[in-house]
């Protein structure tokens, strides 16, 4: 079976500093995991995915992510967070194609950035 | 650029009324799920298809919803009769089973509110 734990409900960081989002999960194979943002009011959107390829997997609006399978972590980083960052993210991970497609979506992290 | 749309945006009505939320997935993709996010629960999946057959619709209350999908372009979600409980967001994504995962693309969302 697989789960998602995101380890913080609530982020808050100053407007050019790092931003941390603290994911991890369990698996019985080797998962595929998604970062997905939500802006409020609006519906989700694919940040970045790991396939099993590189470990280190950059995304759209200067995200990226570590696969860490030592650690069973899959952390989301921006070097410098901006005002328009203030979202909901959600980390995600995908079965196997011949498990039926049901997504295991974490409990969310409310990014805000003061200025 | 492919997009899933969902209609209506937003949707308000009185207990006991019918609801049909409308969600047209990507071109091509054999995947559709239906979701409701509400701030107690968050993300549920209610449903899904893979080429239009239902695979799993045990997230979704059966007295009182059900979900179609007429044909490729068309997937359909209706509440009869609705109550205030069902109101929340809902949303449809779609997506194409890729060799070891799934990535899922997401609509706007359906704001229904009943009361």
């Amino acid at each position: 079976a697989q789960s998602v734990t995101q380890l913080d409900s609530h982020v808050s960081v100053s407007e050019g500093t790092p931003v941390l989002l603290r994911c991890n999960y369990s698996s019985s194979y080797s998962p595929s995991l998604f970062w997905y943002v939500q802006h409020p009011n609006k519906g989700l959107q694919l940040l970045l995915k790991y396939t099993s390829a590189a470990t280190l997997v950059k995304g759209i609006n200067g995200f990226e992510a570590e696969f860490k399978k030592s650690e069973t972590s899959f952390h989301l980083t921006k070097p410098s967070a901006h005002m328009s960052d203030a979202a909901e993210y959600f980390c995600v991970v995908s079965p196997r194609y011949n498990q039926g497609g049901k997504l295991i979506f974490g409990q969310g992290t409310e990014l805000s950035v003061k200025p | 650029d492919a997009r899933v749309t969902q209609t209506p945006r937003h949707k308000v009505t009185e207990m006991g009324q019918e609801v049909t939320m409308r969600c047209q997935p990507i071109l091509g993709h054999n995947t559709v799920f239906w979701y409701r996010q509400t701030m107690m629960q968050g993300l549920e999946l209610l449903a899904y298809f893979r080429n239009r057959a239902p695979l799993d619709d045990s997230g979704m209350p059966k007295d009182r919803f059900s979900a179609e999908m007429p044909d490729a372009t068309l997937a359909t979600l209706k509440i009869q009769p609705s109550e205030p409980r069902d109101s929340a967001v809902y949303f449809c994504a779609s997506g194409l089973p890729t060799p070891g995962y799934y990535e899922q693309y997401f609509g706007p969302g359906t704001r229904l509110t009943v009361t």
